[in-house]
């Protein structure tokens, strides 16, 4: 079935640092994809959202590539700050449908 | 502008007690849903509802697991006789009804079962 796989955390980095979080999935048609973030006590809220390959979705200095050809969907950021600190998670629709198909999700720790 | 609330956010309950968890959605969202994250795994579809009506519970427990939204009040996920393998974060969803995958997410409530 379809599924979704994120990189373990935790991630550790001091702040200014690059951030790369990778996702991947799996599939039987063309998915959207997603990030979602958890701040610490908080529910998940959308971050950034691709619906078709090479697209590319970017909120807040994150940005994820769709891309089909390794069914991935990795999360980067340039510089991170103290307040990204929060655990991110990974997801996917099939044909705009309610049922979002979550990865593990990667707790992020950035450190002054 | 309030977000999707949930309560209680902790809930502890001892083997065989009933749980009821709490979900009132955004304003102007009629679409709910349910997920839940057990320890170290993503979270799981569990229910989709509407006003009234069970649209999808492909994802709930055969036995035990209930859900309501009535027409007045929250939507309830209810777990009767809770078990040690119920202990996980729920959380509920809603979105407006042209949109059903953008979702809007409450904080969970993190259920203890002793």
């Amino acid at each position: 079935g379809d599924s979704v796989t994120q990189m373990e955390g935790p991630v550790t980095l001091s702040e200014e640092a690059c951030l790369t979080i990778n996702c991947t999935y799996t599939a039987t048609g063309y998915p959207s994809l997603f990030w979602y973030v958890q701040y610490p006590g908080e529910g998940l809220q959308l971050l950034l959202k691709a619906t078709k390959a090479d697209d590319k979705g970017s909120n807040k200095g994150f940005e994820a590539t769709y891309r089909k050809e390794t069914t991935s969907f990795h999360l980067e950021k340039g510089s991170v700050q103290v307040s990204d600190s929060a655990v991110y998670f990974c997801a996917l629709d099939m044909d705009s449908s309610y049922k979002l198909i979550f990865g593990s999700g990667t707790r992020l720790l950035v450190r002054p | 502008n309030a977000g999707v609330m949930q309560n209680p956010r902790h809930l502890v309950r001892r083997r065989g007690q009933e749980a009821r968890l709490r979900c009132s959605p955004m304003k102007g969202h009629s679409h709910v849903y349910w997920y839940r994250q057990l320890p170290e795994e993503g979270l799981k579809f569990m229910v989709y509802l509407q006003k009234e009506n069970i649209i999808d519970e492909s994802g709930m427990p055969k036995e035990r697991f209930s859900a309501e939204f009535p027409k007045e009040g929250p939507s309830i996920l209810r777990i009767q006789q809770v078990v040690r393998g119920d202990s996980a974060a729920y959380f509920c969803a809603s979105s407006p009804k042209d949109q059903m995958n953008e979702q809007f997410f409450g904080p969970g409530t993190r259920l203890t079962v002793l």
